[in-house]
């Protein structure tokens, strides 16, 4: 079976400040990782995905995030915070191609002037 | 990029009434497709694995005989809460699966509020 786990269900950070969510997985077989973005009363965008390969990837509006499997962990980091980048974060996991995704419990982002 | 289609974007009806809901996969054919509840500042819950042509495979606690799927073609799936109650009251989002692909492509979701 294969499980999310979000750390921080809020955070906060200035403009212009990192950012850093936290995302750890825990899967019986290679897993398939994604972050995806929400904003309000909307569906999810997806920011960017790991399947092989590369275990750092590059997604869109500057964010990127790093698969290791040792640590079981594929956190969301983005350099530097635009206001824009205010919502709703979830991190997600599939077993592989073709399956239903889980879902972490989300990280609302607040991104302050 | 693959798009799909969420319709109605929002819906308020009385509670006993039904209401569908539509996901529509707009340049790709879905041979599958999800449907997920989500609350006030929860995660996204899959509630049903919706199978062209077949029939739909439902979470354990989920209610085959009030959250009614049905998927038609390889671009329509449709949900249609029966003699909804305020408790059915969420915003509810499809997905779908491109062929050969990962991620899934979600639609916009849809809010029901049922008074």
């Amino acid at each position: 079976a294969q499980s999310v786990t979000q750390l921080g269900s809020h955070v906060s950070v200035s403009e212009g400040a990192l950012v850093l969510l936290r995302c750890n997985y825990s899967s019986s077989v290679p897993p398939y990782l994604f972050w995806y973005v929400q904003y309000p009363n909307q569906g999810l965008q997806l920011l960017l995905k790991y399947t092989t390969g590369a275990t750092l990837v590059k997604g869109i509006n500057g964010f990127e995030a790093e698969f290791k499997k040792s640590e079981t962990s594929f956190h969301l980091t983005k350099p530097s915070a635009h206001m824009s980048d205010a919502a709703e974060y979830f991190c997600a996991v599939t077993p592989g191609v073709g399956n239903d995704m889980r879902f972490g419990a989300g990280t609302r982002l607040t991104v302050k002037p | 990029g693959a798009v799909v289609s969420q319709h109605p974007s929002w819906v308020i009806c009385k509670s006993g009434t039904s209401v569908k809901i539509e996901c529509r996969s707009l340049d790709f054919q879905a041979t599958t497709m999800f449907w997920y509840r989500q609350f006030p500042k929860q995660s996204l819950m899959l509630m049903a694995t919706s199978n062209e042509g077949s029939k739909a495979t439902y979470e354990q606690g989920v209610e085959k005989d009030k959250f009614l799927i049905n998927h038609a073609s390889l671009t329509l799936s449709t949900l249609t809460v029966t003699s909804a109650h305020p408790e059915d009251s969420s915003f509810y989002i499809c997905s779908a699966k491109s062929p050969g692909t990962s991620p899934l492509h979600f639609g916009n979701g849809t809010r029901l509020t049922v008074t």
